[in-house]
């Protein structure tokens, strides 16, 4: 059983450009999570979404940065315009929907390392 | 959602048991303790969760006190590849939650 996978690795992007972090989450999970972490700072929860709905977008800077999580394919989290500082490790988590579980346990992607030049 | 206070860092020796405590003062009745794990360049493990007393896995043992205001996380006989940094989440256990890490505790193991 496969993890959750995320690509690409890494990603350099200059000023101004557009950056796409793709999350496929675990067989059978339908929640997906996103976080991002600065260097030497722990993980900030941006949103959490189901297939096709954003739940909770609380994390999310309000300009720039939108999620989706579509019925087919893998969720997407995409940042135009970058800048210098959106630079960080974006990770992507997900559990399973059962009712009653905890999302508290989540599993994680590798990240992707996303550099603004 | 409670705040946690954990040791910014550790440092042990192989073979050693290791215990990080965390501290949670304002825990909720239905709160449970979640630790996670991560290594460099890596995302975070899930390693244990527990709500009272002792909880113990392959991994892991996490003892939590009548009061619940604190647990320990106690990794038995650590080695190299245990250096990671460990973050002690605290939050209900049904529905949604986000997950809120704080910086954790950097544990390093030597030779």
């Amino acid at each position: 059983n496969a993890g959750v996978m995320q690509n690409p690795r890494h990603l350099v992007r200059r000023r101004g450009q557009e950056a796409r972090l793709r999350c496929s989450p675990m067989k059978g999970h339908s929640h997906v999570y996103w976080y991002r972490q600065l260097p030497e700072e722990g993980l900030k929860f941006m949103v959490y979404l189901q297939k096709e709905n954003i739940i909770d977008e609380s994390g999310m800077p309000k300009e720039r940065f939108s999620a989706e999580f579509p019925k087919e394919g893998p969720s997407i989290l995409r940042i135009q315009q970058v800048v210098r500082g959106d630079s960080a490790a974006y990770f992507c988590a997900s559990s399973l929907s059962l009712a009653g579980t905890s999302s508290y346990e989540q599993y994680f992607g590798p990240g992707t390392r996303l550099t603004v030049t | 959602l409670a705040k946690t206070t954990q040791p910014i860092s550790m440092d042990s020796y192989e073979g050693q048991e290791v215990n990080i405590t965390c501290s949670h003062n304002n825990i909720a009745t239905n709160d449970y303790i979640t630790w996670y794990q991560q290594f460099p360049s890596q995302g975070p493990r899930f390693i244990i969760q527990g709500y009272k007393t002792k909880v113990t896995n392959e991994v892991a043992s996490l003892f939590i006190p009548a009061d619940r205001k604190s647990s320990t996380l106690s990794l038995p006989r650590v080695s190299l590849s245990d250096t990671a940094v460990y973050y002690c989440l605290v939050g209900a256990n049904t529905g949604f939650q986000k997950l809120v890490f704080g910086t954790g505790t950097r544990l390093l193991v030597s030779p």
